[in-house]
């Protein structure tokens, strides 16, 4: 199956700093992967669309000076949180559309999450 | 706009069976899917309905109807490990909107 891979799985950074999230499809390629953010108890909630080639689509309310996306190949996708305050604290989940072999083209495979702690 | 709903949460025991229900109002729609999500971890996949009707998998069945903008997770012969979050997601054009989620625990 589509295996989606994050890496770091967790980052601790202090308030200012920049921190980069990678999401990686290992097994196949991707042209478009999304960023989500998900709260404590609370759902996954879309913030970008990452295109390869092209500029990512955001979502209203989503700063894109501050979550800085680049769809580098077309098994990568970057997501660079600038100036990071507490308030960004959060699990930064990646996911890719799957293909052939999956139950529909519109099945996502979420990669692990990324835990960022921003003190 | 999208509107998802799903009961916050449910409790169940062991060896039973649950049913986990979604409500939705979308301005587009493609599919329903449901995602298990345990603490800390990514979903994963469950199952994925676009006609309307039951899709059997093992222990897992979900349920679409399309007209009434409903459809159910059901869950049987429960075990301890499917103590987690359930996703109601709906897809339109490869965008998944999710619902709250539904924290289901199951107790011995």
């Amino acid at each position: 199956g589509a295996v989606v891979s994050q890496h770091p799985s967790w980052v601790i950074c202090k308030s200012g700093t920049s921190v980069k999230i990678e999401c990686r499809s290992l097994d196949f390629q991707a042209t478009t992967m999304f960023w989500y953010r998900q709260f404590p108890k609370q759902s996954l909630m879309l913030m970008a669309t990452s295109n390869e080639g092209s500029k990512a689509t955001y979502e209203q309310g989503v700063e894109k000076d501050k979550f800085l996306i680049n769809h580098a190949s077309l098994t990568l996708s970057t997501l660079t949180v600038t100036s990071a305050h507490p308030e960004d604290s959060s699990f930064y989940i990646c996911s890719a559309p799957g293909l052939a072999g999956g139950p529909s083209t519109d099945t996502q495979y979420f990669g692990p999450g990324t835990r960022l702690t921003v003190l | 706009g999208q509107n998802i709903d799903q009961p916050t949460e449910m409790t169940a025991t062991e060896g039973a069976i649950v049913q986990i229900n979604c409500t939705y109002q979308t301005s587009g729609f493609n599919g329903l899917f449901w995602y298990q999500q345990h603490a800390g971890e990514a979903p994963t996949f469950l199952s994925y309905n676009v006609l309307d009707g039951l899709e059997e998998k093992g222990r897992f069945s979900s349920f679409l109807s399309r007209s009434k903008g409903y459809s159910y997770l059901l869950l049987k012969e429960l075990q301890m490990k499917d103590s987690a979050s359930y996703l109601c997601a709906v897809t339109r054009y490869s965008t998944l909107t999710f619902g709250k989620g539904t924290m289901l625990l199951v107790s011995p």
